[in-house]
């Protein structure tokens, strides 16, 4: 039983398209983050959402744009994909905002950009 | 501000021996968490270990141990008993008390075990 799960797995595309990446959990956490490991393997946080309402928006592109319909789920969107949005993207989830909470990560969505 | 510096880019350890990933942080806030993740090849991030700041005790979890030093500012992974599944990035990560959850990770250390 997957905790947390993100499709598609790999995403390959060309530049200018639009596409998204679909997350959900089944822990019943109440906040979800959205990181980027980008080719040097570094993690950073991009957004996170606790009970749909954002509460992270670090500086990101305004062509992404995250979207929480419940607290099960959140969604990325990119329009306009450029070359240097090809990294791998975790969602991640938690219960609560502490700093003490652990984060269950998701296998990760690899964009390829062309 | 916070900060996570993890200053080995690689280490190498024997089967079987103990290894230490070295790991620095800085915040300006007083309740804080201390996080390690392990990444394999396979490119998953699997939680092992946390450390709150007011835990007065080393945090262990089996095979694993965070040496805590909070006026150094260090949290640092022991693993002890090396397997060769332990070969993978690993990260150190912190999250404030008022980061509202937000992980700020190092640059990571690839841990290579040797047979």
């Amino acid at each position: 039983d997957t905790a947390v799960s993100q499709t598609p797995k790999y995403l390959v595309t060309q530049m200018g398209n639009d596409k998204s990446i679909k997350c959900e959990q089944n822990l019943g956490h109440d906040t979800m983050y959205w990181y980027k490991q980008d080719s040097k393997k570094f993690l950073k946080i991009m957004f996170s959402y606790n009970n749909k309402e954002l509460i992270i928006n670090e500086t990101v592109p305004n062509r992404f744009s995250p979207k929480s319909p419940d607290k099960a789920h959140l969604n990325l969107h990119i329009n306009s994909l450029e070359l240097g949005d090809s990294a791998v993207y975790f969602c991640a989830s938690s219960q609560g905002l502490a700093g003490a909470n652990e984060q269950y990560f998701g296998p990760g969505t690899r964009l390829t950009v062309t | 501000a916070q900060k996570i510096t993890q200053t080995q880019p690689g280490m190498f350890v024997q089967e079987k021996e103990a290894v230490t990933l070295d790991c620095t942080y800085d915040t300006s806030d007083q309740s804080y968490g201390l996080f390690w993740y392990k990444q394999p090849s396979s490119g998953e991030m699997i939680f092992l270990i946390y450390q709150g700041s007011y835990d007065e005790q080393n945090a262990t979890e089996g095979r694993y141990s965070l040496n805590f030093q909070k006026a150094r500012k260090s949290a640092n992974l022991v693993i002890s008993a090396s397997q060769l599944g332990d070969s993978a990035m690993y990260f150190c990560a912190l999250a404030g008390g008022t980061s509202y959850g937000k992980l700020t990770f190092g640059q990571g250390t690839i841990l290579t075990v040797h047979p």
